[in-house]
This record gives structure tokens, sequence and C-alpha cells, in this order.
């Protein structure tokens, strides 16, 4: 389809192990943002891509959490060492423009994570 | 900092009846305002937005008004439809605070309509 592809859409991870989590963006558009949900929580910002460049990783919660866009396009959230409070809905957002200077992004629906 | 306070839900209401979701905010600069909308199996999508003060966004049938004298931005429909069903995220930009990249959500707020 046309839209923001996440994947795994599911996944379960011993307290410990290292997860990677993919976003495919809509094609052709520039800005690329991570955010985590909590159960019962609203979405809350991880970090920023302009292209290729991680201009803002300000939300990230600690250096477990790593994020890449080699080539501007997809992108990886890799979470090393995962633990219980890292389980959460994991949602990637594009948008044409640089930042949310339209505060239109367009999600994927999400990654969910369970840290066992 | 920037926060974004929404009504605890689920907000549950008949076909035809009038719905409101309250949303308040606090912020340091002068922030646009958006609902965004997340129906059953979907991702986030973007329902209607304002940029300045006195403002009213519209779409599909809502509307909310920037009130910045209440710090408001109050989610508004006069007949909801079962379709209408979904979880209703209230959110801000502070350019000024935290720049153009970073939205700001509230915690989101589930409409039930039943028939």
């Amino acid at each position: 389809g046309a839209g923001v592809s996440q994947s795994p859409r599911y996944k379960v991870a011993k307290r410990g192990q290292d997860v990677a989590l993919r976003c495919d963006p809509i094609s052709g558009h520039v800005s690329l943002f991570w955010y985590q949900q909590a159960l019962g929580q609203g979405p809350e910002f991880l970090t920023y891509f302009q292209n290729e460049a991680q201009l803002d990783k300000s939300g990230l919660p600690s250096d477990r959490f790593f994020a890449e866009r080699p080539e501007g396009s997809v992108s990886t959230l890799k979470i090393q060492r995962t633990q219980q409070e890292d389980s959460a809905v994991y949602l990637c957002a594009s948008s044409p423009g640089q930042g949310a200077s339209t505060g239109e992004l367009f999600f994927g629906e999400g990654s969910r994570l369970t840290v066992l | 900092g920037d926060s974004v306070t929404q009504m605890e839900g689920p907000v549950t209401l008949s076909e035809e009846a009038f719905l409101t979701i309250n949303c308040t905010y606090t912020a340091t600069g002068y922030p646009s305002l958006f609902w965004y909308v997340q129906y059953p199996g979907e991702g986030l999508q973007l329902l209607l937005k304002a940029t300045k003060a006195d403002d009213k966004g519209s779409n599909k049938g809502f509307e909310a008004t920037y009130r910045k004298e209440t710090t408001s931005f109050h989610l508004e429909k006069g007949s909801v439809q079962v379709s209408d069903s979904a979880v209703y995220f209230c959110a801000l930009r502070d350019p000024m605070n935290t720049g153009f990249q970073k939205l700001v959500f509230g915690t989101g707020t589930r409409l039930l309509v039943s028939p």
C-alpha cells in the first residue's frame, strides 16, 4: 500500500534481548519520526530524521535506544538489553516537508513490543 | 513544559447524539493545535487543525475552535455516527519551545457510538 508500513506488528522479547523495529515511510517523505505509546497514554516523541540526518533524538529514554535511517528512506529503531518498562507500541510517522511543519504526520499502525 | 489534557473516556453515545471532547493545553509559546483520530486497526490520522487564536478547524462534521483565553481546543460534532467510534487525540506543536519537529499529544479519549 501507499501508507507507512511497520514491522513486526507484534514482538515479544525476553528481558535482556535486543530488538529491531522497522519502518517504511511513504515514498518521497523527507521527515520521519518515532513515537512511543505506553498503555493508556498518548504518543511520546522519541526522535526525528530529515532524510538521513537524525536532527533530534531528545526523546530517546536511554542509550539503549538507537535509531537510524542510513539512506533517507527505511528506518530502524533498535532497543538493546530490553527491559519491562520498554513494553509499549512504537509508532513511526512520516511527513513530506521539514519536521511537522504542517502538523500533518502520517502514522503507521505501530509495532507492539512486550518484554517479559 | 508543554502539555495537553483531555477528558477521560470512554465516551459512550447513541447515534445522532451531540459530541464534545474537552481538551486544554499548557504551552510557553504560541502553539498550533490538532486533533488526530485513530480508527480500529489503523494508524493515527489528522482530523483537523488550527494555527492561531480564534481559528476554527473543521473536517467530516467535526469542529474545534482555538480559544487562547481558556487555553482550550474542544472537539465537537452535532450528530455522531457509529463509524465515528475511535480514539481521539488532542495535540500541540510549539515551535518556540520544542521546535517544528515535535508534537505533544494528550492521552486520548475513546468514543463509542451505539446504533
